[in-house]
């Protein structure tokens, strides 16, 4: 595709409720990573996928947040349990190969827990 | 642990002054340094990519330089214009991190007519 797309653009989600972001990352990118952008901060890191293998999962908060890439194409964040202080912009992130090259960011996800 | 520090938070200028927009870093063992721009709801748009070795990347009117020892970074952006009007964020990767993204908070722009 052109660009990073991602989807919801926007969640209103219930506290308790389980919500799944998507990511479509620009074809041939071999990496993936996601971000947690809290109001007026910048971008946290969450996790990184090199293809469809999972390298680094140190930012996530907590084992509610689980992330997939199962074909080392599009891939879903999944938050069960929701709580309110989950409520941020989640951004996916792609770049070409080993991660040191340019990052291309969607759109991002705005997720709000009432 | 490193930490990224971009100053001012916030800055407005007229229209045509140049901008000189601040990102420092506490360890300088750094891969990289990208410059983005966000607007409002957006994601983020990458503007300048620096490699470690070199001390500046010039695109259009952005100028972008490093100096890896002081863990200083400044982006330039000269003549500024209304459209110019967003957040810019500094970001350092390292080495042994797989490309992961440190992020400053950002400094947020607004350039008058």
């Amino acid at each position: 595709g052109a660009g990073v797309s991602q989807s919801p653009r926007y969640k209103v989600a219930k506290r308790g409720q389980d919500v799944a972001l998507r990511c479509d990352p620009i074809s041939g990118h071999v990496s993936l990573f996601w971000y947690q952008q809290a109001l007026g901060q910048g971008p946290e890191f969450l996790t990184y996928f090199q293809n469809e293998a999972q390298l680094d999962k140190s930012g996530l908060p907590s084992d509610r947040f689980f992330a997939e890439r199962p074909e080392g194409s599009v891939s879903t964040l999944k938050i069960q349990r929701t709580q309110q202080e989950d409520s941020a912009v989640y951004l996916c992130a792609s770049s070409l190969v080993g991660g040191h090259t340019e990052a291309f960011f969607g759109q991002g996800t705005r997720l709000t827990v009432v | 642990k490193q930490e990224v520090t971009q100053i001012p938070a916030a800055l407005s200028v007229p229209e045509g002054e140049n901008l000189v927009l601040n990102c420092s870093f506490t360890d300088s063992a750094i891969y990289n340094l990208q410059w983005f721009r966000q607007d409002p709801g957006k994601g983020l748009t990458s503007l300048l990519l620096i490699q470690s070795s070199q001390r500046e990347q010039t695109s259009g009117r952005l100028n972008a330089s490093l100096d890896k020892s002081s863990g200083r970074s400044t982006l330039y952006i000269a003549a500024s214009q209304p459209g110019d009007s967003a957040t810019y964020l500094c970001a350092v990767s390292h080495s042994d991190s797989w490309g992961k993204l440190q992020f400053g908070a950002g400094t947020q722009v607004v350039v008058t007519p």
